[in-house]
């Protein structure tokens, strides 16, 4: 079973500087990785999906990075603002072609970011 | 904007009662989805549709049934509303073609008393 892990929780940083968000997974035999915001009593906002094949996307300030081979993504997003304060969450797609992985997509439980002016 | 809608977006019900949530979106996508969402949890499925009449199972489907007549609409009840049911309730499309990307409702907040 695909286990997709976000840390920290949590993180607080001031206007102006990087932020760098973490995703993990399991497994490898992903299909796509995408990275969603959101903000609170909203729903999900898709980011940047980044297809199996690919190393990274961009999109902007935000950057996302995807390390199949250690089961890694990363979220870059550049000279931060007040506004970007939000939940990041990702979501990995399983490869495979049977009814069990059509489809189905694993959230990590995301990291809460604050920036601070 | 995916043209998702879901209703109502806020309900407090009685432990034991049905309830139905609604989803509708106006794009005709083939994918639908239900997800809760709980504090620690993340976003966790609870069944998902790929047609008309098409359903399966997510990860935590036991006590939820979904159905799906028609391809703008996808309803999730509650067959006896319980206490652990409290929880913010997410519908989802999924786009078709390389980059089929999820996009989400607004959510439905139920309170199960």
């Amino acid at each position: 079973k695909q286990e997709v892990t976000q840390i920290p929780a949590a993180l607080s940083v001031p206007e102006g500087e990087n932020l760098v968000l973490n995703c993990s997974f399991t497994d490898s035999a992903i299909y796509n990785l995408q990275w969603f915001r959101q903000d609170p009593g909203k729903g999900l906002t898709s980011l940047l999906l980044i297809q199996s094949s690919q190393r990274e996307q961009t999109s902007g300030r935000l950057n996302a990075s995807l390390d199949k081979s250690s089961g890694r993504s990363t979220l870059y997003i550049a000279a931060s603002q007040p506004g970007d304060s939000a939940t990041y969450l990702c979501a990995v797609k399983r490869m495979g072609m049977t009814t069990d992985s059509w489809g189905k997509f694993q959230f990590g439980a995301g990291t809460q970011v604050v920036v601070t002016p | 904007d995916a043209g998702i809608t879901q209703s109502p977006r806020h309900k407090v019900t009685e432990t034991g009662t049905p309830v139905t949530l609604r989803c509708h979106q106006t794009e005709n996508h083939r994918y639908m989805y239900w997800y809760r969402q709980d504090p620690g949890h993340g976003l966790r499925l609870i069944h998902y549709s790929y047609g008309v009449k098409d359903t399966d199972k997510g990860e935590v489907s036991d006590g939820y049934s979904v159905s799906r007549s028609k391809t703008e609409d996808f309803l999730l009840t509650l067959e006896s509303a319980t206490s652990s049911q409290t929880s913010v309730y997410f519908c989802a499309i999924r786009r078709p073609g390389i980059n089929e990307k999820l996009f989400f409702g607004s959510g439905t907040q139920l309170s199960v008393l």
